[in-house]
């Protein structure tokens, strides 16, 4: 079984700042990581995903993340912010059969001028 | 393709009521998958179709929700004897069976379901 962990509920940041979500997950196999952004009452869009190759990824709207298997993560990261970029953000894994996504809780990511 | 469609987009029930949704997901994917979100929360997998079988389900998914795929195309999802309990947004997906490169899921919008 897999489980997901997004410590943090909330990040308030400025627009142009940098930012970082972080993602912690658990997996007795091998995984797939990923990255989803939802608006409010919208479906969720794929921002980037880790399958295999280079731990470094990178994704749609200058989002990139870097995977690291021996401290179990998949941060999320954007130099800088736009008021666009306020949502919420979830991180999830799947086994290599890619059967069902299991999510975390999210982050909600609020930018302000 | 206009993406993964979900009809109808909200629905407002009495607690008692039997509920049915529509997923049509893109024309080439094969694998159709039901998850539920709850405010504050994150997706949650209900079940997933390859084709019109359904090879898996969540313990979430009572004896009061059923899912089907007759054709291998849309997929409908039914909750009988709603209860308040079940107020969530329903959120569909769908993907080609995975070989390298191309394993992501797309989403639909959803359907928010509301018993009262």
């Amino acid at each position: 079984a897999q489980s997901v962990t997004q410590l943090d509920s909330q990040v308030p940041v400025f627009e142009e700042a940098p930012v970082e979500l972080r993602c912690n997950y658990s997996s007795s196999v091998s995984v797939y990581l990923f990255w989803y952004v939802q608006y409010p009452n919208q479906g969720l869009q794929l921002l980037l995903k880790y399958l295999s190759g280079s731990t470094l990824v990178k994704g749609i709207n200058g989002f990139e993340a870097e995977f690291n298997k021996s401290q179990t993560s998949f941060h999320l990261r954007k130099p800088s912010v736009h008021i666009s970029d306020t949502a919420e953000y979830f991180c999830a894994v799947s086994s290599l059969g890619f059967q069902k996504l299991v999510f975390g809780t999210g982050t909600r990511l609020l930018v302000s001028p | 393709d206009t993406g993964v469609s979900q009809n109808p987009r909200h629905k407002i029930t009495k607690r008692g009521q039997n509920v049915t949704f529509r997923c049509d997901p893109i024309s080439e994917h094969n694998r159709l998958y039901w998850y539920r979100q709850t405010l504050g929360q994150g997706p949650e997998f209900l079940t997933y179709f390859q084709n019109e079988a359904q090879l898996e389900k969540s313990r979430l998914l009572s004896d009061r929700f059923s899912a089907e795929r007759p054709k291998g195309s849309f997929s409908t999802l039914e909750i009988q004897r709603t209860e308040q309990g079940d107020s969530a947004m329903y959120l569909c997906a769908s993907s080609l069976t995975p070989t390298g490169r191309n394993t992501e899921a797309f989403f639909g919008q959803g359907t928010r379901l509301t018993v009262v």
